[in-house]
């Protein structure tokens, strides 16, 4: 089955700065990728998803990239802000319905 | 994401007794999805169901077990065969023909 690594398990970046989250994935047929955050004792949402007929997709200041011939994909924050701070989880999904998550990512963002 | 509750919001349970997490949804989605979340890690699938009288087993079955009987409702329990049942458990919908899934709130189940 498919199996998503996340680096790094932990991050911490200066207010304003870029911070970037990292996922590989093992299964060449996954063909849907979304991005979730998960802010503490609480649900995840989602925040971008990309599938494997787009290299990149932005929303405002938060972008998705993906590299089919590598098998990665990577979060884009540009700008943190405080209220950023939370986990991040990668995910993959051959079938799109059935994801498959990474470890997440604890991103602080320091005032 | 309102749509999608669960109950309760924490359980506690004593070894050997079973348990059922309630799931329910009134968002109209055919698929409903079960996820456990251990501390530092992230979601592993327990069962999905994507029409009613259906269920497939995620990567973790072992010791759950669902029902899909009304298109809003996906109970979970929790068996005296799981052997490490504390965690947080997050349910999910999505609708036909698009991937997102939307979380209800998660029930965190503790065994004293």
């Amino acid at each position: 089955g498919e199996n998503v690594e996340q680096h790094p398990s932990t991050l911490s970046v200066q207010e304003g700065d870029s911070a970037v989250i990292k996922c590989t994935y093992s299964d060449s047929a996954s063909n849907y990728f979304p991005w979730y955050k998960q802010e503490l004792g609480k649900r995840p949402q989602l925040i971008i998803d990309i599938r494997s007929n787009v290299g990149e997709k932005k929303d405002q200041r938060i972008a998705v990239t993906l590299n089919k011939t590598a098998k990665h994909f990577s979060l884009h924050i540009t700008e943190t802000q405080p209220e950023d701070s939370a986990v991040y989880f990668c995910a993959a999904s051959i079938s799109a319905r059935q994801l498959t998550f990474g470890s997440g990512t604890q991103l602080t963002v320091l005032p | 994401d309102g749509g999608i509750t669960q109950s309760p919001k924490y359980l506690f349970r004593k070894e050997g007794q079973n348990v059922t997490l309630s799931c329910e949804q009134n968002l109209n989605h055919d698929a409903m999805y079960w996820y456990r979340q251990d501390p530092g890690q992230g979601l592993r699938l327990i069962y999905y169901s994507q029409i009613v009288n259906d269920f497939q087993k995620g990567d973790i079955a072992e010791g759950y077990s669902v029902s899909r009987e009304k298109k809003e409702s996906f109970p979970l329990t929790v068996t005296s065969a799981q052997k490490n049942p504390t965690a947080f458990y997050l349910c999910a919908s999505s609708t036909s023909g698009q991937d997102e899934q939307f979380f209800g709130p998660g029930t965190r189940l503790t065994v004293l």
